[in-house]
């Protein structure tokens, strides 16, 4: 059982390059979310999904963009990288929204220089 | 608007010693949901427990414990007799009946050397 699964694990980009951050999950869950982690900040949602094809800004939505094509697939998109977004990303799935845990996949640290 | 705040950023501790973390939170909903959230230093975060408005008993678990108290409205996590596989860092959370997320606090990294 995988669980939740990012892809990749580490990347370095060059200011304005692009790229597309992997998470996929086995566990059939409909909530799937987008965090990032600064220091000192905790974890801010980026975005977030409340099933396939649907997608909602969190707090720090610019910047990112993000699909739901497949229920067990969330794709976090970065257009135009930007040293600001050097962080550390998690993405989290979970079965019912607020009450039930969620589950999480290892991160994926990113650098942009 | 909900809120967590953490105030402790960082705890030293030493073995064997015990130590609370601090979470005071903020709702204007009656129903709602905490939750203790540890990440170690290889990154994962992984869940500790979760506890709903209503049920106000505190819980314990092996050397964890959980005080949770709506009248100061604190869901305060104590480890007894802390050890080193306990450095951490340590997040609260809370989500709102009806909300499709979770709002954490900024963590609290707890240092328990030997």
């Amino acid at each position: 059982n995988a669980g939740v699964t990012q892809t990749p694990k580490f990347r370095v980009l060059k200011t304005g390059q692009s790229m597309t951050l992997l998470c996929a999950q086995d566990m059939n869950h409909e909530y799937m979310y987008w965090y990032r982690q600064d220091p000192g900040m905790g974890l801010r949602l980026i975005h977030y999904s409340v099933g396939e094809g649907t997608t909602a800004k969190g707090e720090v939505p610019d910047g990112y963009n993000v699909s739901r094509l497949k229920k067990q697939n969330f794709l976090l998109g970065l257009e135009s990288a930007a040293p600001s977004q050097t962080s550390v990303y998690f993405c989290a799935s979970t079965r019912r929204a607020g009450t039930a845990k969620l589950f999480f996949g290892s991160g994926t640290q990113l650098s942009v220089l | 608007a909900q809120k967590v705040t953490q105030a402790q950023t960082e705890i030293s501790v030493v073995e064997k010693e015990d130590v609370t973390l601090d979470c005071v939170y903020e709702t204007r909903d009656t129903t709602y949901y905490l939750f203790w959230y540890k990440q170690p230093p290889s990154g994962e975060l992984v869940f500790l427990i979760r506890r709903n408005s209503f049920d106000e008993q505190n819980e314990i678990s092996g050397r964890y414990s959980w005080n949770f108290q709506k009248s100061t409205s604190s869901f305060n996590f104590t480890i007894t007799a802390s050890q080193v596989v306990d450095s951490a860092v340590y997040f609260c959370a809370l989500s709102e009946e009806g909300y499709s997320t979770l709002t954490f606090g900024k963590g609290t990294m707890l240092l328990v050397s030997p």
